[in-house]
């Protein structure tokens, strides 16, 4: 199994513009999990789908923040407008069951100039 | 609300040494908890976990065992090598089976040989 595919592992991007950042899941998994991680705050989850369907969205930050998952092999985490504070590591994780172990990806390093 | 905290890093060891990582927790149930790695440039790993207090959690050489009455979960590994060099979570879910993790801060760890 190829594992979470992130993309992409780096983004260098300009205060006020769009970044789009996106996660393939592990084939055959129901949950998918968005996580930041930064120095000041650890890693932080962000909101977690289940078949598709967001269940818990309290940890995003503002409504600059957006996450979908149109389908059960993709998703997005969308920042619009960004801003320097939104530099960090963001991580995507899948699970294939209740309470079962999450699978991270590699993690896309976004920074904001 | 539940939280996870971890001994402060960096922690640096000599090869063959006998490691520690402490982890205490604070949970209104019966949580599961978890020990995470992070390899230097990946995503996190599960190391081991434990689902119900006593439970002993191995995994590589690690050991970790859940203690109730001193809500602790703390890392062990009686001899490390220079590649266990990566940084540590500790973390919790609120119940068996829930989807929320909590993590601590992470405890840096290096190993020179």
């Amino acid at each position: 199994d190829a594992g979470v595919i992130q993309s992409p592992r780096h983004e260098v991007t300009e205060m006020g513009q769009e970044v789009t950042l996106r996660c393939k899941p592990i084939s055959g998994h129901d949950y998918l999990f968005w996580y930041r991680q930064t120095m000041m705050r650890g890693l932080e989850l962000l909101i977690y789908f289940n078949n598709n369907v967001p269940i818990d969205d309290s940890g995003m930050p503002e409504d600059r923040f957006s996450a979908k998952m149109p389908n059960a092999s993709f998703s997005t985490l969308k920042i619009q407008p960004s801003e320097p504070r939104d530099s960090a590591v963001y991580f995507c994780a899948s699970s294939g069951a209740p309470g079962g172990t999450q699978y991270f990806g590699p993690g896309t390093r976004l920074t904001v100039l | 609300g539940d939280s996870v905290t971890q001994m402060e890093g960096p922690v640096t060891l000599s090869e063959e040494a006998f490691l520690t990582i402490n982890c205490t927790y604070t949970a209104t149930g019966y949580p599961s908890l978890f020990w995470y790695v992070q390899y230097p440039g990946e995503g996190l790993q599960l190391l081991l976990k434990a689902t119900k207090a006593d439970d002993k959690g191995s995994n590589k050489g690690f050991e970790a065992t859940y203690r109730k009455e001193t809500t602790s979960f703390h890392l062990e590994k009686g001899s490390v090598q220079v590649s266990d060099s990566a940084v540590y979570f500790c973390a919790l879910s609120e119940r068996q089976g829930a989807q929320k993790l909590v993590f601590g801060q992470g405890t840096r760890l290096t190993i020179n040989p």
